[in-house]
């Protein structure tokens, strides 16, 4: 059982690249969510997903994109990567929104120069 | 609106002796609270929670946290600490009442058990 995978696990971009973080669940968890950790600030939502279809902001969607065409996977998309943007990023899910037992990726590892 | 507090960036304690990780929470409604752990390099690990019920809850690891109500607190509590208990450990609060509002967590607070 492999949980929440992502990919890749370190990235480094330059100013004005775009790029995908993938992430794929095989819990068949209708919740998924990205956020971004940074040193003194803790963990904050970016975007998440209460289903197929669905996708809701965070407290930090500026510069981030997702989608949700099926249960499984949730790619985050920075569309023109910023210095502001460097930090690591975990996806999370669980079974549904209400039961928030989060499951964490390993977590994507982003330097934007 | 729904937030949450870990007053302490640092903790240390000896290997051995007592730990308390603090959380202070703010909700309209009754709380959900959530205590995670994060070893280095990896993502966050659930540890516990509290929806209701008993104000004592027992999570994994020999961690515990009370619910206190009157002080809106759920501090967490192990009674003899580990050298490989040394990680980032985050509190997250929601409220009840919130319908598909997502977990907020706190800054972390960095547990450090010297041996």
């Amino acid at each position: 059982n492999a949980g929440v995978t992502q990919t890749p696990k370190f990235q480094v971009l330059k100013t004005g690249q775009s790029m995908t973080l993938q992430c794929a669940q095989d819990m068949n968890h209708e919740y998924m969510s990205w956020y971004r950790q940074d040193p003194g600030m803790g963990l904050r939502l970016i975007h998440y997903s209460v289903g197929a279809g669905i996708t809701d902001q965070g407290e930090v969607p500026n510069g981030y994109n997702v989608s949700r065409s099926t249960t499984e996977d949730f790619p985050l998309r920075l569309l023109s990567a910023a210095p502001s943007q460097t930090s690591v990023y975990f996806c999370a899910s669980s079974y549904r929104a209400t039961n928030e037992k989060l499951f964490f990726g390993s977590g994507t590892q982003l330097s934007v120069l | 609106a729904q937030s949450v507090a870990q007053p302490e960036d640092q903790v240390n304690v000896a290997e051995g002796n007592p730990l308390t990780v603090k959380c202070t929470y703010s909700v309209s409604g009754n709380p959900y609270l959530f205590w995670y752990v994060q070893y280095p390099n990896r993502g966050l690990q659930f540890l516990l929670k509290y929806i209701t019920g008993d104000n004592l809850v027992k999570g994994s690891y020999g961690f515990e946290a009370e619910f206190n109500k009157s002080q809106t607190s759920f501090h967490l509590k192990k009674p003899s600490a580990l050298v490989s208990d040394s990680a980032l450990y985050f509190c997250a609060v929601r409220d009840w009442g919130s319908g598909n509002t997502p977990l907020v967590f706190g800054k972390g607070t960095r547990l450090s058990v010297i041996a």
